[in-house]
């Protein structure tokens, strides 16, 4: 069964930092891109950062870049998303989420994980 | 970036109507279009991807149309599992963007 499994969500105060986990099972995750997407509150999905599957490419929305890094151990079958200078504005369920077709790094997500919930507040 | 505006915000309906909901981009984006759904507490679900092309699993009620900047989501004929909010996402180019949504209501 193809799955997602997030963590390290939680309560973090503004400057802070976090590193979330997605770990994937039942498909070959380096021949897939991976996405995270963040939802805050009420409010619509939002794209966060892209990786390639072999990891040499990265890509990332304007409000997060300079501030989070992807990454991902295809031998772990883990891709991270390290979250550095907080802000409120950043609070949301983060999603990570799998590439629909092999190969492609623009791509619609045909599998998502359950979602962790970053908060930033002092 | 490219901005996604979905119409209406919401809509009110009943079982067995036929519902339509569209997506507008703001430059052509080609067939590089999906469509999603979601209901409170849960992940997006994918329905549509490349404008027209049923997810594997998804019923055959759902339908997707258009290219370039105009899109289309159809469900011919509402189940009551159905109400929920359907966001479209391009994939044409970085940034990935989705649309605000259009919330399905019982009438």
């Amino acid at each position: 069964e193809v799955q997602l499994l997030e963590s390290g969500g939680g309560l973090v105060q503004p400057g802070g930092s976090l590193r979330l986990s997605c770990a994937a099972s039942g498909f070959t995750l380096r021949s897939y891109a991976m996405s995270w997407v963040r939802q805050a509150p009420g409010k619509g999905p939002e794209w966060v950062s892209a990786i390639s599957g072999s990891g040499d490419s990265t890509y990332y929305a304007d409000s997060v870049k300079g501030r989070f890094t992807f990454s991902r151990d295809n031998s772990k079958n883990t891709v991270y998303l390290q979250m550095n200078s907080l802000r409120a504005e950043d609070t949301a369920v983060y999603y990570c989420a799998k590439g629909a077709v092999s190969g492609y790094d623009l791509d619609a997500f045909d599998m998502w994980g359950q979602g962790t919930m970053v908060t930033v507040s002092s | 970036d490219i901005q996604m505006t979905q119409s209406p915000s919401s809509v009110s309906a009943s079982v067995g109507d036929r519902v339509t909901m569209t997506c507008r981009a703001s430059q052509a984006i080609s067939s590089y279009l999906a469509w999603y759904q979601q209901k409170p507490g849960k992940a997006p679900k994918l329905l549509i991807y490349v404008a027209s092309r049923l997810q594997s699993g998804v019923p055959a009620r759902f339908s997707g149309s258009g290219s370039g900047t105009d899109f289309t989501l159809t469900i011919s004929s509402l189940q009551p599992e159905d109400f929920a909010t359907y966001y479209c996402q391009q994939a044409s180019s970085f940034p990935l963007t989705f649309g605000g949504g259009t919330k399905v209501e019982i009438k």
